[in-house]
């Protein structure tokens, strides 16, 4: 079965600064997509990023960017000039095949602060 | 935008109770599942529906069953809720063949007391 590990289960960083939260995960598998979900204290998990493991090319949005090492099979999220509003839960997930009806798999979760 | 609706966002019950977790989308998603959130242990899959009427077992069904009648709702059932049920159950949908994730609720903090 396919596994998802985050490591570091909370990390601080300044505001305005960079972090990186660490994502693993085991699979036989050669096509699939990873996720990176963020949960606010209000519990609502929002999409953060997505990558096809097809693809070289990194995924990015805004201040988020992921660096995809499908060798290692690592999948980190950068999140470049933290906000206050970055803080929360963040969990790596992974699914595959990309289509039919398997469910996504999650990690662990990396509770994230912010200092002001 | 697609909404995932749970019906209740806090929840006390008493052991031994029957307890309805009730989750509706409005999007004709045919995908739904039912997660549970425990400090530590992330998100761990408890059922999942691919359509009407059809269900699949995730890692952790005991004490646990699923009603699935309407494409639209996806209900979870505790059968004789226990004290070691006492967690964040969160519900989530996805069209067939689109690969852009979930959409989740916004969770039901059940306590059993």
């Amino acid at each position: 079965a396919q596994t998802v590990t985050q490591s570091q289960p909370e990390m601080s960083v300044q505001e305005a600064e960079t972090v990186t939260l660490s994502c693993t995960y085991d699979t036989s598998e050669s096509d699939y997509y990873l996720f990176w979900y963020k949960q606010p204290p209000s519990r609502q998990m929002i999409l953060v990023i997505r990558q096809e493991a097809y693809k070289q090319q990194n995924a990015t949005e805004n201040r988020f960017s992921v660096n995809f090492q499908k060798a290692a099979k690592s999948f980190s999220l950068k999140i470049s000039d933290s906000q206050l509003g970055d803080a929360a839960m963040y969990f790596c997930a992974y699914r595959s095949p990309p289509s039919g009806n398997t469910p996504l798999v999650f990690g662990k979760g990396t509770r994230l602060s912010v200092i002001a | 935008d697609v909404k995932v609706t749970q019906s209740s966002r806090y929840l006390v019950k008493r052991t031994g109770e029957k307890v309805f977790l009730e989750c509706v989308q409005d999007m004709d998603h045919e995908n739904m599942f039912w997660y549970r959130q425990d400090p530590g242990l992330g998100l761990r899959l408890i059922y999942f529906s691919y359509d009407v009427k059809m269900k699949e077992k995730g890692d952790i069904p005991e004490g646990y069953s699923v009603s699935r009648e309407k494409k639209e709702r996806f209900s979870l059932i505790l059968e004789s809720a226990s004290t070691n049920q006492t967690s964040m159950y969160l519900c989530a949908s996805r069209e067939l063949g689109r690969n852009y994730g979930y959409t989740f609720g916004s969770g039901t903090r059940l306590t059993v007391v």
